[in-house]
């Protein structure tokens, strides 16, 4: 079965500083890997994901991931925190042979500090 | 398009009562689920379809039924709720499995069971 670890459930970030969330996953094959954003009482949002090719993945809102087969890793980054990132975000792994079902992390909710 | 509605947007329950959650996308989803969500427990997976008349158990179905008889909706019932059960609840779809297909996320329902 697949698995995602997201550590450290809160994570505060000042403006302007780097953003780095973690995320190490288990899957017995090459997974798809996906980033979500969780803005306060609404739906999630995909930021991006990886599926084939290229392992440094871009997403919307100047977001990235880079795909580490080695580690097992799919960490995100963004260069410099906006207040409006301020959200929960949720890492979540889906094995592309099967239903398309989804496990997530128990994510990261970011706060940002002026 | 509406994308995946979800109604209501609340609903306080007591003990033993019943109710259906709804979801429903205007966007052809052949797959379509339900996740609930728990402060730090991420989302887990309840139950799933891959098309009309045909469902199948996720992560943590106990508790809930769902059918598919459209392609566009896919009801959460509730038989007979639990203080257990208070969470968020969201739809999700998307096109077919056995690819990957971005799912799209309905803005969720909080249920409170007193």
């Amino acid at each position: 079965a697949q698995s995602v670890t997201q550590l450290g459930s809160h994570v505060s970030v000042s403006e302007g500083a780097l953003v780095l969330l973690r995320c190490n996953y288990s899957s017995s094959v090459p997974p798809y890997l996906f980033w979500y954003v969780q803005y306060p009482n609404q739906g999630l949002q995909l930021l991006l994901k990886y599926t084939t090719g290229a392992t440094l993945v871009k997403g919307i809102n100047g977001f990235e991931a880079e795909f580490k087969k080695s580690e097992a890793s799919f960490h995100l980054t963004k260069p410099s925190a906006h207040m409006s990132d301020a959200a929960e975000y949720f890492c979540a792994v889906s094995d592309p042979g099967g239903n398309n079902r989804l496990a997530f992390g128990k994510g990261n909710q970011v706060v940002v500090i002026p | 398009n509406a994308g995946v509605t979800q109604t209501p947007k609340f609903q306080v329950l007591k003990t033993g009562q019943s109710m259906t959650l709804q979801c429903a996308q205007d966007m052809n989803h052949e797959y379509m689920s339900w996740y609930r969500q728990d402060p730090g427990m991420g989302l887990r997976l309840i139950h799933y379809s891959v098309g009309a008349g045909i469902t199948d158990q996720g992560e943590v179905p106990n508790g809930y039924n769902v059918s598919r008889s459209t392609t566009e909706d896919f009801p959460l019932r509730l038989l007979s709720a639990a203080p257990s059960q208070t969470s968020v609840y969201f739809c999700a779809s998307s096109y077919s499995t056995g690819r990957l297909y971005e799912q799209y996320f309905g803005p969720g329902t909080r249920l409170t069971v007193t």
